[in-house]
């Protein structure tokens, strides 16, 4: 069974950081492109990021270039978003994705508030 | 980056039949074609078509899309309560290098 397991979200103060993981099993982890996408509260979907298979290429939304770095370890089978100088317009679910949008993973909330 | 172009609502009598649109650009939808995605009050979306018109095992075949230009569009027959939910359109966007949504459409069985 394919499984995305999101973890790291939580509160934090805008300026602060958080680095989210997502935990991914039951497919070929390695052999796939990943996204990262979010939601705010009572919104629709915005995508984040998105990389590569090896890393090699990764993209940004511009509301998140040069704040927010993807990356991955597919030894641990697992993508990450360190986001920095969080803004209150980054309150979101998070989920990770594979690029072809077939698997989810169930989100991390993240609130940047004071 | 400029998102695709959804109605933010349709309402449909059960058992009827409902096409939702998304509209691009050539850059999008008329040259990438679109996934659909469908997403229920507290959930992860889940996909219903991808590229136009090819559906996930297990997806109904009540959803079918399709695509003329820079327009892509979801049907769905013979709605079911369960059908309720919000439904999200997707395309890569060639010149932005980045995935696009649109804003969604809530759709209600009445």
């Amino acid at each position: 069974e394919v499984q995305l397991v999101e973890s790291g979200g939580g509160l934090v103060q805008p300026g602060g950081s958080l680095r989210l993981s997502c935990a991914a099993s039951g497919f070929i982890f390695s052999s796939n492109t990943m996204n990262w996408v979010r939601q705010a509260p009572g919104k629709g979907l915005e995508w984040v990021s998105f990389i590569s298979s090896g890393s090699t290429t990764i993209y940004y939304a511009d509301s998140v270039k040069g704040r927010f770095t993807i990356s991955r370890d597919n030894a641990k089978n697992s993508l990450y978003l360190q986001m920095n100088s969080l803004r209150d317009e980054d309150t979101a679910v998070y989920y990770c994705a594979t690029n072809s949008w077939d698997y989810w993973g169930q989100g991390t909330l993240v609130t940047a508030s004071s | 980056q400029a998102g695709l172009t959804q109605p933010p609502s349709v309402s449909r009598d059960l058992r009827q039949t409902a096409t939702l649109t998304c509209t691009g650009n050539s850059n999008n939808v008329g040259n990438q074609g679109a996934a659909w995605l469908q997403q229920h009050q507290g959930h992860p979306p889940k996909l219903l078509s991808y590229r136009n018109n090819n559906r996930p095992s297990g997806i109904s075949e009540r959803f079918s899309a399709s695509r003329s230009g820079n327009t892509a569009s979801l049907t769905i027959t013979g709605l079911q309560p369960e059908d309720e939910a919000d439904y999200y359109c997707s395309s890569w966007d060639s010149s932005l290098s980045a995935w696009v949504f649109g804003g969604g459409t809530k759709l209600t069985v009445l």
